[in-house]
């Protein structure tokens, strides 16, 4: 399996415009979940989904933001529009189950680096 | 709620020395406890988890983590660092049916 992929690696765009990042989870996987990492708040949680349906979306920071899984094989997470504190790193995981204890292994991509200038 | 402090946002040491990374965690039930290494430009890779079970968990590389509920500590170790060890360190925490809470990171930095 090719892991976690997600495009595209870096994005450089002007504040105001729109941003679509995408992730294509490992086959099978149920769960997949978007975070967000930054040097000032670390590794945060933005939403996640089981079965395509949006489970916890707690962490968006707001309503700029916007997730969607259309399939089992495809998310995108959206900011319209997009301000300089969404620099930032995001990342895109899946995993098989939510945490049985013999297969609760997150496995991530290996995120887009935004910029917003 | 869960929550995950990781002591020192940096640790410097020498090759061949002692790795010692801190992780106390706060939950009002058994939690299951990971930690995961980030390499430079990379995603988050497991390092090893606790579930259940024995205390003393051993992951990849040479790493391993002893769960200690007494002191709601989960520090991961490595007995010999090499310069390949040099990443950022995260330590997790999650309960049954909930996403993951990440620590804020240790950059563990090996010189030779």
């Amino acid at each position: 399996d090719a892991g976690v992929i997600q495009s595209p690696r870096h994005e450089v765009t002007e504040m105001g415009q729109e941003v679509t990042l995408r992730c294509k989870p490992i086959s099978g996987h149920d769960y997949l979940f978007w975070y967000r990492q930054t040097m000032m708040r670390g590794l945060e949680l933005l939403i996640y989904f089981n079965n395509n349906v949006p489970i916890d979306d707690s962490g968006m920071p707001e309503d700029r933001f916007s997730a969607k899984m259309p399939n089992a094989s495809f998310s995108t997470l959206k900011i319209q529009p997009s301000e300089p504190r969404d620099s930032a790193v995001y990342f895109c995981a899946s995993s098989l189950e939510m945490f049985n204890a013999s297969t609760d292994t997150q496995y991530f991509g290996p995120g887009t680096r935004l910029t917003v200038l | 709620a869960q929550s995950v402090t990781q002591l020192g946002s940096h640790v410097s040491v020498s090759e061949g020395a002692l790795v010692l990374l801190r992780c106390n965690y706060s939950s009002s039930v058994p939690p299951y406890l990971f930690w995961y290494v980030q390499y430079p430009n990379q995603g988050l890779q497991l390092l090893l988890k606790y579930t259940t079970g024995a205390t003393l968990v051993k992951g990849i590389n040479g790493f391993e983590a002893e769960f200690k509920k007494s002191e709601t500590s989960f520090h991961l170790t490595k007995p010999s660092a090499h310069m390949s060890d040099a990443a950022e360190y995260f330590c997790a925490v999650s309960v049954t049916g909930t996403a993951l809470i990440f620590g804020k990171g240790t950059t563990l930095s090996v010189s030779s």
